[in-house]
């Protein structure tokens, strides 16, 4: 079956201008998480989503960033007025949800790589 | 405040030996440590896990021991092969939440 893919695969703009990331899950999957990654890191939490409403947005660095999932199962990561502190791979990842609420074993994307010039 | 780290960034064995990475928390809460494989342009893949009721678990060539009072587990890969060569991300997820947390990577390089 198909994983989890992510679009685009690279995406370079200017400062201040706005993105859109895009993650399609793993059908069925009902947890979805947005990842950052800078270099030499490792994946950054950023939010998760329980179907359709963002269970822990905790991760989101600050207002510009904001993620949807209407329908449960795309997922858009929207950072407006971009700045080069923003320069990272996104990743998405989904898991199911066992009975008890819990999500274990995430299954990633190969990531958005976004260049802020 | 790193939650979970990897202070090795880097690893080289010979192929046929033992690989061995580390990996140390600091959140007494965590309940549940994945290891993850990650290969360049590729998103991390789902190696192995273990959960805060265990000490071992075995798969394959693969082992990662947990060790609940040092706040401390490692992945053992035996026998180590060329293929194995990737970053390596050990993670933990906190036992009131669905939040994982992720340490900074150990790249494994396995020489022929």
């Amino acid at each position: 079956g198909a994983g989890v893919s992510q679009t685009p695969s690279n995406k370079v703009t200017e400062k201040g201008k706005y993105v859109e990331l895009r993650c399609d899950p793993i059908s069925g999957h009902t947890a979805l998480y947005w990842y950052r990654q800078s270099l030499g890191q490792g994946p950054e939490f950023l939010i998760y989503f329980q179907g359709t409403g963002a269970a822990d947005d905790s991760g989101l660095p600050n207002d510009r960033f904001f993620a949807v999932r209407p329908e449960g199962s795309v997922s858009t990561l929207k950072i407006q007025r971009t700045e080069r502190g923003d320069s990272a791979v996104y990743l998405c990842a989904s898991s199911p949800t066992v009975l008890s609420g819990r999500t274990d074993t995430q299954y990633f994307g190969p990531g958005t790589r976004l260049t802020v010039l | 405040d790193q939650q979970v780290k990897q202070n090795s960034p880097s690893l080289s064995v010979q192929e046929g030996r033992i690989s061995i990475l580390n990996c140390d928390y600091t959140n007494s809460m965590f309940d549940y440590f994945l290891w993850y494989k990650k290969y360049p342009a590729e998103g991390p893949t789902f190696l192995i896990s273990i959960s805060s009721i265990k000490d071992k678990n075995e798969d394959g060539r693969f082992t990662v021991f947990l060790n609940k009072s040092a706040k401390h587990l490692s992945l053992h890969i035996v026998p180590s092969q060329p293929g194995d060569s990737a970053v390596y991300f050990c993670a933990a997820r906190g036992n009131n939440f669905n939040k994982f947390y992720f340490g900074s990577g150990t790249k494994l390089n396995v020489k022929p």
